[in-house]
C-alpha cells in the first residue's frame, strides 16, 4: 500500500525556519517525481514545488522561491522541505504527493503555523 | 501562469442527482488535467487523470471530458459518499495550478 506521511510541522515565529519530512512507503520513491502542495485550512490547494527522481531538477512556485528548498534522500525514501524566512502567509497544511502527470497519491499533510 | 477557473464554487444536490463541475483554463492545456476529491481533514484523492481516464477503484459514476481549455467532471448519480470538495489541476506548465474548488453539499 502506498503511503506518504508528513512530519515536522508546528508553530514558528515569522522569520523562522522549519524542516518538513515526507516518509514514503509501499513504493520505490526513486522512481517518482515528488511534490509539495499546501492548503490554508478551509481554502484551496496550491502547488509549491516539484523535485524529479534524482533531485537534479527542482521547480518552485514564485511565492516560495529563494526561501524554500526541496530535497530528497532516495536511500531513505524521504522527501524534505526546508522552509526559511517564514511569513504569516505560509501558514498552511503541507502535503507531499507523488507523480509526474499530476499527483496520484498524497499524504494527509502537516500543519505549519507562522505566528508570533 | 495558467489560471484555472472552476465553477460553481459550491452546489447543493440530492442523492441521485446528476452533477456537473466545469474548469476553464486561461490557455490551452492539451489533455494535462486531473480531477481530485477531498473530504475534510483528508488527503486529496485522484478521481480522473488526463481529462477522462478513471483512476482505478473509482466508481464509474464519475467521468471527465473536455479538451483545450474547457473541461468537465460529471457525477452521474450522486451518492452520499460523494459529498466533498472537488478540484481540477492543470499540469501542462509550471506553476501547476488548481481550480478554486467546488464544494458539493447535501440539499
Amino acid at each position: 500500500e502506498v503511503q506518504l506521511v508528513e512530519s515536522g510541522g508546528g508553530l514558528v515565529q515569522p522569520g523562522g525556519s522549519l524542516r518538513l519530512s515526507c516518509a514514503a512507503s509501499g513504493f520505490t520513491s526513486a522512481n517518482y517525481w515528488m511534490h509539495w502542495v499546501r492548503q490554508v485550512p478551509g481554502k484551496g490547494l496550491v502547488w509549491v514545488s516539484r523535485i524529479n527522481n534524482d533531485g537534479s531538477d527542482i521547480v518552485y512556485a514564485d511565492s516560495v522561491k529563494g526561501r524554500f528548498t526541496v530535497s530528497r534522500d532516495n536511500t531513505k525514501n524521504t522527501l524534505y522541505l526546508q522552509m526559511n524566512s517564514l511569513r504569516a502567509e505560509d501558514t498552511a497544511v503541507y502535503h507531499c504527493a507523488r507523480g509526474s502527470r499530476g499527483p496520484d497519491y498524497w499524504g494527509q499533510g502537516t500543519l505549519v503555523t507562522v505566528a508570533s | 501562469d495558467i489560471q484555472m477557473t472552476q465553477s460553481p464554487s459550491s452546489l447543493s444536490a440530492s442523492v441521485g442527482d446528476r452533477v456537473t463541475i466545469t474548469c476553464r483554463a486561461s490557455q490551452g492545456i492539451r489533455n494535462d488535467l486531473n480531477w481530485y476529491q477531498q473530504k475534510p481533514g483528508k488527503a486529496p484523492k485522484r478521481l480522473i487523470y488526463t481529462v477522462s481516464t478513471l483512476q482505478s477503484g473509482v466508481p464509474s459514476r464519475f467521468s471527465g471530458s473536455g479538451s483545450g481549455t474547457e473541461f468537465t467532471l460529471t457525477i452521474s448519480s450522486l451518492q452520499p459518499e460523494d459529498f466533498a470538495t472537488y478540484y481540477c489541476l492543470q499540469f501542462n506548465s509550471y506553476p501547476w495550478t488548481f481550480g478554486q474548488g467546488t464544494k458539493v453539499e447535501i440539499k
